[in-house]
């Protein structure tokens, strides 16, 4: 059993570039989250998805954010003109929801480090 | 607002005695939550999770209490070791988990041997 995958691991890139992280979720989970963590807080949500269909995206930071999961399997985060206030640890997680009050554990990948300099 | 306050930043505890981590929430709509341990530069791992029809949940040497009344729950490690210093998140999601976790903002233990 494969646990989520994220790639890359860490990623360096100058103020105004584009990144793109992507996620392997665990398979056959239906959903798929994207948090954010900064230094002395929680994991903060982002968006998420449940198959192929994006159930929240009001969270996302701001437009330079996206996310897409085109074949209800893996996803990209992309930040688009990126600031030094994006350097964060992006973290991506799956779970696979059965109904209404059967829990919903997520399972979370290793995380994708961003620094911006 | 913070809807998931983990009041203590740290913790430090003798190994084999009992850690106690505690969580409380402001938001009543909450009805289920979990325990994650996060070592530096990893994802959080999930723990042990109760549902709000319950008020504990055992397994092994963790244990998780709700007080639903007062809002609040704990961790329970018994009996603490060196291996499980890490940070600790609570999280709590609303319509039986079908919202997005919210996280407080942990608690780094130390087990002290």
């Amino acid at each position: 059993d494969t646990g989520v995958s994220q790639d890359p691991r860490h990623k360096i890139t100058k103020r105004g570039q584009n990144v793109t992280f992507r996620c392997d979720p665990i398979s056959e989970h239906n959903r798929l989250y994207w948090y954010r963590q900064t230094l002395g807080q929680g994991p903060e949500f982002l968006t998420y998805f449940q198959n192929e269909a994006q159930l929240e995206k009001s969270r996302l930071l701001s437009d330079r954010f996206s996310a897409e999961r085109p074949k209800g399997s893996f996803s990209t985060l992309e930040i688009q003109r990126t600031e030094q206030g994006d350097s964060a640890m992006y973290l991506c997680a799956s779970s696979n929801r059965q109904g209404a009050f059967s829990g919903n554990t997520i399972y979370f990948g290793e995380g994708s480090w961003l620094t911006v300099v | 607002d913070q809807q998931v306050k983990q009041n203590s930043p740290s913790l430090s505890v003798q190994e084999g005695r009992i850690s106690i981590l505690n969580c409380d929430y402001t938001n009543s709509m909450f009805d289920y939550f979990l325990w994650y341990k996060k070592y530096p530069a990893e994802g959080p791992t999930f723990l042990i999770s109760i549902s709000s029809i319950k008020d504990k949940n055992e397994d092994g040497r963790f244990t998780v209490f709700l007080n639903k009344s007062a809002k609040h729950l704990s961790l329970h490690i018994v009996p603490s070791q060196p291996g499980d210093s890490a940070v600790y998140f609570c999280a709590a999601s609303a319509r039986g988990g079908n919202t997005p976790l919210v996280f407080g903002k942990g608690t780094r233990l130390s087990v002290i041997a």
